[in-house]
């Protein structure tokens, strides 16, 4: 079993939709969880950052953290066409260690 | 810079060649990372430098492959000897080194082994 799984997709969706993304993991240790979006040909750019278990809330994004599952969500209301990218999550032990990352979901929002 | 710069953004090279790519970290940036993105594996960790302090080597694959930071700025990752399953996007990452996550990445480079 990997450290992180995530379901690669691809999740076509129709403009509008509320979109749910999901990791698992297998490190209790983990404690620093995020979310990066990546754009074709480009580098991954943090988008939610949150710290051990809880939610938080940035605009139409809200990502959720559930330790006693070794569960993330990110969900993405009212989707638009420029939220089509690959979305990857990624967890670390501490702060400045380096990350570990899911293959990413591959999103496409359909006008 | 204003961000994490690469170079070359892509490079086409013959098995067994040697070949150096270059990452410049977002000034003041004390930690520098290498990631490889191979289709549908996702990001690997491949190497961490930390200031001053002797780099995580542990994500390299192979002895084929090193990686220095000049001055705590400017970093080259080399791959010996190249083979085809070396092809794969390089990506350098940095952040500030205040115990805060996530990072800053550069665009990649694009390597083909052909």
């Amino acid at each position: 079993q990997k450290e992180v799984e995530q379901d690669p997709g691809p999740l076509s969706v129709p403009e509008g939709a509320i979109v749910s993304l999901n990791c698992t993991y297998s490190n209790s240790a983990f404690q620093y969880f995020m979310w990066y979006r990546q754009y074709s040909r480009k580098g991954p750019e943090l988008l939610m950052y949150t710290y051990s278990s809880g939610n938080k809330e940035d605009g139409r994004f809200t990502a959720q953290v559930d330790k006693s599952s070794k569960y993330i969500s990110l969900f993405i209301r009212d989707s638009q066409p420029s939220d089509s990218a690959t979305y990857l999550c990624a967890m670390s032990e501490a702060g400045n260690t380096p990350l570990v990352f899911g293959k990413g979901t591959r999103l496409s929002v359909i006008a | 810079g204003a961000g994490v710069s690469q170079s070359p953004s892509n490079k086409v090279t013959e098995k067994g060649k040697d070949v150096e790519l270059r990452c410049d970290p977002i000034s003041g940036h004390t930690a520098l990372y290498w990631y490889r993105q191979s289709l549908g594996q996702g990001l690997e960790f491949l190497i961490y430098f930390q200031g001053n302090s002797a780099p995580d080597k542990s994500g390299l694959p192979s002895d084929r492959f090193s990686a220095e930071r000049t001055g705590g700025s400017v970093s080259t990752l080399t791959i010996q000897r190249t083979q085809q399953e070396d092809s794969a996007v390089y990506l350098c990452a940095s952040s500030e080194d205040r115990g805060r996550p996530g990072y800053t990445f550069g665009s990649g480079t694009r390597l083909t082994v052909v």
